[in-house]
């Protein structure tokens, strides 16, 4: 059985504080790896899709990595807000018929 | 463009009731897939289509039942609803021309007493 670990499972973070959270999983076949922001009661959106050793991506104040040899990934928030509340999602890719193995999500709480 | 649009949002259902929840998409994506997510664990996928009149079990398909007959359209069928099927649904779209971004629709919202 493969297994996407996501880490903590829940996070509280001051407001104006940066914060960052693991996505770790077997490094065996890799083809990509997903991460999603999770609002409740909204659409799970696409933040990145990340392919190769060593991707480092960024959306605003979000920005992640990936190390594909050892089989993780980080997702970095700089300067929390409120809005960036939600529980984050990553999923592994592995092979091209492009099934998702899912993580169960990091939920992350920013304190005012 | 509305993207994924998935109906109800919330219902309430009696053991061995069935009921359908309706997915549409008006992206012209060919992937269309069905999910659930329950507490402390992972998405996971119950059907996925590649396209019209093309169905295939995913992880966990026992009791659900999915048709494919337009592009658009990607209904999920509960066959008798039980307590187990308690949980949040999510039909979802891919396409590879978009780095394999998924979409999703808001989710239902299942409670089975």
């Amino acid at each position: 059985i493969l297994n996407v670990e996501q880490s903590p499972q829940s996070l509280h973070v001051q407001e104006g504080d940066s914060t960052n959270f693991t996505c770790s999983f077997p490094s065996s076949n890799f083809y990509a790896l997903h991460w999603y922001r999770w609002e409740t009661a909204k659409s799970p959106e696409a933040l990145f899709v990340m392919t190769l050793n060593g991707d480092e991506k960024k959306k605003g104040r979000i920005s992640a990595t990936l190390n594909t040899k050892e089989g993780y990934s980080y997702l970095y928030i700089k300067g929390s807000q409120p809005e960036d509340s939600a529980t984050y999602l990553c999923a592994l890719v592995r092979g091209s018929n492009y099934q998702l193995i899912w993580g169960a999500g990091t939920k992350l709480i920013i304190k005012p | 463009n509305a993207g994924v649009t998935q109906t109800p949002k919330f219902q309430v259902l009696k053991t061995g009731q069935s009921m359908t929840l309706q997915c549409a998409q008006d992206m012209n994506h060919e992937y269309m897939s069905w999910y659930r997510q329950d507490p402390g664990m992972g998405l996971r996928l119950i059907h996925y289509s590649v396209g019209a009149g093309i169905t295939d079990q995913g992880e966990v398909p026992n009791g659900y039942n999915v048709s494919r007959s337009t592009t658009e359209d990607f209904p999920l069928r509960l066959l008798s609803a039980a307590p187990s099927q308690t949980s949040v649904y999510f039909c979802a779209t891919r396409v590879r021309g978009d780095g394999n971004t998924i979409y999703f629709g808001e989710g239902s919202w299942l409670t089975v007493v």
